[in-house]
């Protein structure tokens, strides 16, 4: 099946810095990303909606300037998590589905990327 | 948009033992209806999945049902392991979407 990889798998920053999260496709080409959001103990909550080559399609409620997304290549995605604050702190996971197979609504999940701000 | 309920959010059973968990979707356009066992700290992973076409579909011990009239579907899982412990997620997709929403999820856990 699909892989999607994702890097790094866990970082602890301080406070006012920035983050980048990688999301990539190993063995297909995706033109399409989704990120998500993962409190304890919750549900995959979905920020955005990545698209190669064009921007972001963001969520309600979702601060664009804050979670920067770019979506450069068909096999790599990135979140950048800007001036990172504790509250900031969770799983992110990426997904992607690929589009070489009949059943594209698959979707394949990255493993996720826990981030912790001092 | 689509709004999809799960229950229970916490399953025990016994090993052995059958585990079924409900989702109910809101938007009779959903066609896709993935599930996802998700153990602690890892990824999603699909176990199995159904498009509205079908009204059944099995793999093993796992099994889902739909109904599309009253817009619910189920998850079976029958005789558990203990390696069956996880979080389960439904979720539904509306066609020419391709974006699913997501239940809650059950914290399924089994014990030996």
């Amino acid at each position: 099946g699909a892989v999607v990889s994702q890097h790094p798998s866990w970082v602890i920053c301080k406070s006012g810095t920035s983050v980048k999260i990688e999301c990539r496709s190993l063995d297909f080409q995706a033109t399409t990303m989704f990120w998500y959001r993962q409190f304890p103990k919750q549900s995959l909550m979905l920020m955005a909606t990545s698209n190669e080559g064009s921007k972001a399609t963001y969520e309600q409620g979702v601060e664009k300037d804050k979670f920067l997304i770019n979506h450069a290549s068909l096999t790599l995605s990135t979140l950048t998590v800007t001036s990172a604050h504790p509250e900031d702190s969770s799983f992110y996971i990426c997904s992607a589905r690929d589009p070489g197979v009949l059943r594209t609504d698959t979707q394949y999940f990255g493993p996720g990327t826990r981030l912790t701000v001092l | 948009g689509e709004n999809v309920e799960q229950h229970p959010s916490t399953l025990s059973v016994q090993e052995g033992d059958s585990a079924v968990i409900k989702c109910t979707y809101s938007d009779s356009a959903s066609n896709y209806f993935p599930w996802y066992k998700q153990e602690l700290g890892k990824r999603p992973q699909l176990i199995i999945d159904i498009r509205s076409n079908v009204g059944e579909k099995k793999d093993q011990r796992i099994a889902v049902t739909l109904n599309k009239t009253a817009k619910h579907f189920s998850l079976h899982i029958t005789e558990t392991q203990p390696e069956d412990s996880a979080v389960y997620f439904c979720a539904a997709s509306m066609g020419g979407s391709y974006i699913p929403t997501f239940g809650r999820g059950t914290s399924l856990i089994v014990h030996p």
